[in-house]
C-alpha cells in the first residue's frame, strides 16, 4: 500500500510566523502535490512537483513555498502565517501520467 | 482550463436506499476521471475510477458512468449503508493537470 506521511496532524501558529509541513512518501513517486481544503471550496492545488528540485504553481500559490530537495519529501513553507492560511493541507502523490493521487492524513494549521 | 462542477453539495439518503452524484466538466481533453471518499477527520481515498474509453464500471455496491458526449460522469451507490456517510469528491484529469469538485457530503440515515 501507499504509504504518504505528514509530519504534524494538527499545528496552531502565530500570525507572522515562518510555517513548514512536510510531506514523504514511500512508493518512488515522482510527483507530488500540495492542497488546501476549505469548506465550500473542495481541494485547491497550491504547488506540484514532477521531479526532485522542480516546482511549479498551482492554482493558490501566493503566500506559500515549497522545496523538493529529495524525490520522498515535498515541503510547504508558509514564509509568513497570516490567519487567512487557517486550513486543511493534505498532500498527495502519484505516478506521472493519468493516475490517482494518494493522499496523506491531513494537517489542521490553525493560525491565530 | 477545466471547470469540474458537482451536485448535489449535500445528498441525505435512507439506509437500503441508492445515492447518485453529478459531476459535469468542461475540457474535452479530461480523459481520467477518478473518484475519492473522505470520513470525517480522514484522508481521500480513492474508491473508484474510470478512463474515456469505458462507459460504465461497478464494483459492488458502487458504479460509475460516463457520458463524454455530455462531459458528465456520475457515481452510483446502491444498498446504502451508514458507513457510506462521508464527502464525496470527484474529479476530471486532462493529463496535464488534475481538477477536482467541490464535494457532496452523503448522509445516509439508518
Amino acid at each position: 500500500d501507499v504509504k504518504v506521511t505528514q509530519s504534524s496532524r494538527y499545528l496552531v501558529k502565530r500570525t507572522g510566523e515562518k510555517v513548514f509541513l512536510e510531506c514523504v512518501q514511500d512508493m518512488d513517486h515522482e510527483n507530488m502535490f500540495w492542497y488546501r481544503q476549505d469548506p465550500g471550496l473542495g481541494l485547491r492545488l497550491i504547488y506540484f512537483s514532477y521531479d526532485v528540485k522542480m516546482k511549479e504553481k498551482g492554482d493558490i500559490p501566493e503566500g506559500y513555498s515549497v522545496s523538493r530537495e529529495k524525490k520522498e519529501r515535498f515541503s510547504l513553507i508558509l514564509e509568513s502565517a497570516s490567519t487567512n492560511q487557517t486550513s486543511m493541507y493534505l498532500c498527495a502523490s502519484s505516478f506521472p501520467g493519468q493516475s490517482s493521487r494518494y493522499f496523506g492524513p491531513g494537517t489542521r494549521l490553525t493560525v491565530t | 482550463g477545466e471547470n469540474v462542477e458537482q451536485h448535489p453539495s449535500t445528498l441525505s439518503v435512507q439506509e437500503g436506499d441508492s445515492a447518485v452524484i453529478k459531476c459535469t466538466y468542461s475540457d474535452s481533453a479530461s480523459n481520467y476521471f477518478p473518484w475519492y471518499k473522505q470520513e470525517l477527520g480522514k484522508r481521500p481515498q480513492l474508491i473508484i475510477d474510470i478512463r474515456s474509453n469505458v462507459g460504465e464500471k461497478k464494483d459492488q455496491r458502487i458504479a460509475v458512468t460516463l457520458n463524454k458526449t455530455a462531459k458528465h460522469f456520475s457515481l452510483h451507490i446502491t444498498e446504502t449503508q451508514p458507513e457510506d456517510s462521508a464527502v464525496y469528491f470527484c474529479a476530471a484529469d486532462t493529463g496535464n493537470q488534475f481538477y477536482f469538485g467541490t464535494g457532496t457530503s452523503l448522509t445516509v440515515i439508518p
